[in-house]
């Protein structure tokens, strides 16, 4: 079974700082692979998904960005932090011919 | 557009009373159906799914839901809580076989028990 790992586990960032949130897949291959916000009480935001390597779709216009430079790697990005990204990060594989998808831990942002 | 609506933002109860979550989704065509759960400090995991089939489905920790089709719903049951099921609780659809497989998410429900 897959086993998805996200680092860092937490990050405390000024305001227009970089941000490098990484996400890897174990266990499965051409995965599906997303990232989501979630917000106390606002539920699980998708910010974007990709079917393949290079393949990036972005669901809502934001100060992020992702790539996907491996297979199983995913990355989240911003040249310039805002206060409002700050958040939970989860990052969910969806194995191929399959229609559930997998969360790994979360990375916990605050932006100050 | 898909939408997923969880009424009960928290909802409390004691041991061993009966819960039962409600979620309502809006999409016109076939749909998958999911519960997620999300217990304090934890990773957010599968309870529970409808594909096809038998409408009642069974998941994991003695939880339920079914599947009204006429109704656009997908309620979370469970006979007897415990103290252990204080978690938030995420319903969820998405549309099969659609490329990416989007799953669209319901705001969560907060469940406290009272020991």
């Amino acid at each position: 079974s897959q086993t998805i790992h996200q680092w860092p586990a937490t990050l405390v960032q000024p305001v227009g700082s970089p941000l490098s949130l990484e996400c890897t897949v174990e266990g499965t291959s051409n995965p599906n692979l997303y990232w989501y916000r979630q917000a106390a009480g606002r539920g699980l935001q998708l910010l974007f998904y990709s079917v393949g390597i290079g393949q990036i779709s972005s669901e809502v216009p934001q100060n992020l960005s992702a790539s996907r430079p491996q297979d199983r790697q995913f990355i989240l990005s911003s040249k310039k932090l805002l206060l409002s990204d700050s958040g939970f990060y989860l990052c969910a594989c969806q194995p191929s011919s399959t229609d559930t998808q997998y969360f790994g831990p979360g990375t916990r942002l605050t932006v100050l | 557009a898909q939408s997923v609506s969880q009424h009960n933002h928290h909802v409390i109860l004691s041991e061993a009373a009966s819960l039962e979550l409600g979620c309502n989704y809006s999409y016109g065509g076939t749909v998958n159906l999911f519960w997620y759960v999300q217990y304090p400090g934890q990773h957010l995991q599968l309870l529970l799914k409808y594909f096809s089939g038998d409408p009642l489905v069974k998941g994991i920790k003695g939880f339920e839901a079914e599947f009204i089709k006429s109704k656009f719903s997908f309620n979370l049951r469970k006979p007897s809580v415990q103290w252990s099921d204080t978690a938030e609780y995420f319903c969820a659809v998405n549309a099969p076989y659609s490329s990416a497989s989007k799953i669209i998410f319901g705001s969560g429900t907060r469940l406290s028990i009272r020991p």
